[in-house]
């Protein structure tokens, strides 16, 4: 079963932009993680913010979450043509099941 | 970070026959395993927890004797989609958590492995 939402649900910007994607969930959760997935591979572990965290940041990425809202977002700075790739977001409640949402798939162009 | 290695990466078989993916954590052991299909264009959907020694847990939907799980060691979980089918043609991952709490555990994925079914 799927947790919630991502949008958009498709991405395009220009390299030197900010990268902008929302996920959305519906049940209570230990932690929210957000992966990153190469067309064909597997999943790059991007970073993972706690539900009692409001924000994280990792280099050029940053995380909020909003529990009362259910709601997370994931800002990429200063994108790269590299930075090509669909974004998942994921939720783990305390039974440890991480369920994704639908993804973002983001192009940067050069 | 750890390394989780899945075999094969990429494999085709004739309808109604059965295939085997194996999940191997290289570097840690792994008490609980979970299982992965993605179809094109499309998120993961959760298909099974693997937990070394018992029995595995499927989600709603998912058809046990179809999809045969084992995870007979803490390094190794297998899957076996039994009697294939096109419809089952699919990205399938693994995933395997170290440190073994749920709380504070980090999840590393498999590469995937690519099943297509004539």
């Amino acid at each position: 079963s799927q947790q919630g939402e991502e949008d958009p649900q498709a991405l395009s910007i220009q390299e030197g932009e900010n990268a902008t994607m929302n996920c959305s969930y519906k049940t209570s959760i230990n932690n929210l993680q957000w992966y990153r997935q190469n067309s064909g591979r597997g999943l790059v572990h991007l970073i993972l913010i706690r539900s009692n965290e409001r924000e994280k940041h990792s280099g050029r990425l940053r995380v909020t979450l909003d529990t009362s809202k259910k709601s997370s977002s994931l800002l990429i700075t200063a994108s790269r043509a590299a930075d090509t790739a669909s974004y998942f977001c994921a939720t783990q409640n305390q039974g440890g099941k991480l369920i994704f949402g639908q993804g973002t798939e983001l192009s940067v162009k050069p | 970070g750890a390394v989780v290695s899945q075999h094969p990466s990429r494999v085709i078989c004739k309808s109604g026959t059965s295939v085997k993916i194996e999940c191997r954590s290289l570097d840690f052991q792994a008490t609980t395993m979970f299982w992965y299909r993605q179809f094109p264009k499309q998120s993961l959907m959760l298909m099974a927890t693997s937990n070394e020694g018992s029995k595995a847990t499927y989600e709603q939907g998912v058809e046990k004797d179809k999809f045969l799980i084992n995870h007979a060691s803490l390094t190794l979980s297998t899957l076996t989609v039994t009697s294939a089918h096109p419809e089952d043609s699919s990205f399938y991952i693994c995933s395997a958590l170290v440190g073994g709490n749920f709380n504070t555990g980090e999840l590393f994925f498999g590469e995937g492995s690519r099943l297509t079914v004539l």
